[in-house]
C-alpha cells in the first residue's frame, strides 16, 4: 500500500460546481498538510496548507483534515474554467520536511467544463 | 522577481550518454531538491540538499548523482541514462523550518 493514496482521476465538472478532491494516507505520523496545483507543463505551486484537524479556508478554496480517518480534502466553491489543473496533495512529517521530505500523492487531473 | 530556473528546459539524449540538468535560484533558500515526476506514479525525491555541506539520498536515487556548486545551484546528472529515466524533472527550493516548496518550471527527459 503506498503511504498516499489519490484518485488521479480526470474528474470533470461544470463551471459554478463545487470540487472535491480528496487523499488519504497511511503513516499517522503525518502532520502536516498541503495541496499544490500543476498546470499543464509547470512547477507546482502551494495552493494551501494545514496543521492539525480541521478546516482551513482561503477564498474559494477550503482544505479540511481528519486526522482521526486519515483523509484530507480540498473544496472548491464556484469552479472556474481556469481552476483545471493537476491537484497533488502532499504530506510531511516535520515542519520543513527534515530527512522525510514531502511525500505526494499522484495527483488528481481536474477539469472545469465551461 | 526571485525565482527558480532549470536548464535545459527540453532534453532528448540516448542511452548511455552522460547528461547533467541544471537548477539555479534566486530566493536565497537553503534547501534545494530534486524530483522526477511520472505519469501514474506522481512526484518522487531524487535527492535532497539542506545546505552546501549536506547532500542526501532521497526515495530513488538509483543511477543519479548530484552536486550543490554554491546556495544558490544544485545540478543533477545521469552517469549513463537509460530509458525508464524518462520523466518530467523538477527542481525545488525551501528554507529551513518552512513547509513551503518552491518548484522550477521543470526539464522534460527523453532516453532513446
Amino acid at each position: 500500500q503506498k503511504e498516499v493514496e489519490q484518485d488521479p482521476g480526470p474528474l470533470s465538472v461544470p463551471e459554478g460546481a463545487i470540487v472535491s478532491l480528496n487523499c488519504t494516507y497511511s503513516n499517522s505520523a503525518f502532520q502536516y498538510f498541503m495541496w499544490y496545483r500543476q498546470y499543464s507543463r509547470k512547477g507546482p505551486e502551494l495552493l494551501m496548507y494545514t496543521y492539525s484537524s480541521g478546516n482551513k479556508e482561503d477564498g474559494r478554496f477550503t482544505a479540511q483534515v481528519d486526522k482521526s480517518s486519515k483523509y484530507i480534502s480540498l473544496f472548491i466553491r464556484d469552479s472556474q474554467p481556469s481552476d483545471s489543473a493537476t491537484y497533488l496533495c502532499a504530506m510531511q512529517t516535520r515542519r520543513g520536511g527534515g530527512a522525510d521530505g514531502l511525500t505526494f500523492g499522484k495527483g488528481t487531473h481536474l477539469i472545469i467544463q465551461p | 522577481d526571485a525565482d527558480v530556473t532549470q536548464t535545459p528546459r527540453n532534453r532528448i539524449t540516448k542511452t548511455g550518454k552522460r547528461i547533467m540538468l541544471e537548477c539555479s535560484q534566486t530566493k536565497g533558500h537553503d534547501r534545494m531538491y530534486w524530483y522526477r515526476q511520472d505519469p501514474g506514479l506522481g512526484l518522487r525525491l531524487i535527492y535532497y540538499s539542506f545546505d552546501v555541506k549536506d547532500i542526501n539520498k532521497g526515495e530513488i536515487s538509483d543511477g543519479y548523482s548530484v552536486s550543490r556548486q554554491a546556495q544558490a545551484k544544485f545540478s543533477l546528472s545521469l552517469e549513463s541514462a537509460i530509458p525508464n529515466q524518462t520523466a518530467l524533472y523538477f527542481c525545488a527550493t525551501s528554507l529551513a523550518g518552512s513547509e513551503t516548496q518552491y518548484f522550477g518550471p521543470g526539464t522534460r527527459l527523453l532516453v532513446l
